[in-house]
């Protein structure tokens, strides 16, 4: 399997739920990142990942954990969210040390908060 | 900082006509330019993207776009659309030195219609 894979594609989750979304890229690359997609809004970048220790976190609310155990797997783990956080969660991957390289990105996981 | 305006949300055009997608970006230094595609229920794809050099490039899929530093634009032209570009496009850039994290514009909706 090749580039960034994502799961799951959806997930609908109460807001008193716990649920942990998983991304893995087989490109070999040393910088992981999670973006936040809402419709009608440009992609927001929330975390990103570089050689395991984050590096950015932006003002992204608690309630939204990331996890990166290896260069390869990224985890956003979920709890007590709201409505507003319904949205499509993107990972990407990248080589962060060879300048103007760009993104991959997997499928994205379609959040729904009920 | 750095910013990225697409001015038009939606775009629809008849097939086989061409199609200019506008993109203009504000930063204070030196940029990476970067044109990505997504399909219904898709993650983003990369079209195209400036580094450096000619001022024109070339992508997949018959588009192509042009880097104009005085204009601070980088719009996206295709000289006969298909059915199949339908899909949403975003502009992106990345600052150089800055790593690879990309800042994206909302995006513009491309209808092809028959």
């Amino acid at each position: 399997e090749t580039g960034v894979t994502q799961t799951p594609r959806h997930l609908v989750m109460g807001m008193t739920n716990k649920k942990s979304l998983k991304c893995e890229q087989h490109l070999g690359h040393n910088a992981m990142y999670w973006y936040k997609q809402s419709a009608k809004k440009p992609l927001e970048l929330m975390f990103v990942y570089s050689l395991e220790e984050r590096v950015e976190n932006n003002s992204v609310p608690s309630r939204f954990s990331p996890e990166c155990p290896n260069s390869s797997h990224l985890f956003l783990h979920l709890h007590t969210l709201q409505p507003e956080d319904s949205a499509l969660y993107l990972c990407a991957s990248s080589q962060e040390d060879r300048d103007g390289t760009e993104a991959f990105f997997g499928q994205g996981t379609r959040l729904t908060v009920v | 900082a750095q910013s990225v305006t697409q001015l038009d949300s939606q775009v629809p055009v008849f097939e086989e006509a061409p199609v200019e997608l506008r993109c203009n970006y504000s930063s204070s230094v030196s940029v990476y330019l970067f044109w990505y595609v997504q399909y219904p229920n898709q993650g983003l794809q990369l079209l195209l993207k400036y580094l450096s050099g000619s001022t024109l490039v070339k992508g997949i899929n018959g588009f192509e776009a042009e880097f104009n530093k005085s204009q601070t634009s980088f719009h996206l032209r295709k000289p006969s659309v298909h059915i199949s570009d339908t899909a949403e496009y975003f502009c992106a850039v990345s600052s150089t030195g800055g790593g690879n994290k990309l800042t994206f514009g909302t995006g513009t909706q491309l209808k092809v219609e028959l």
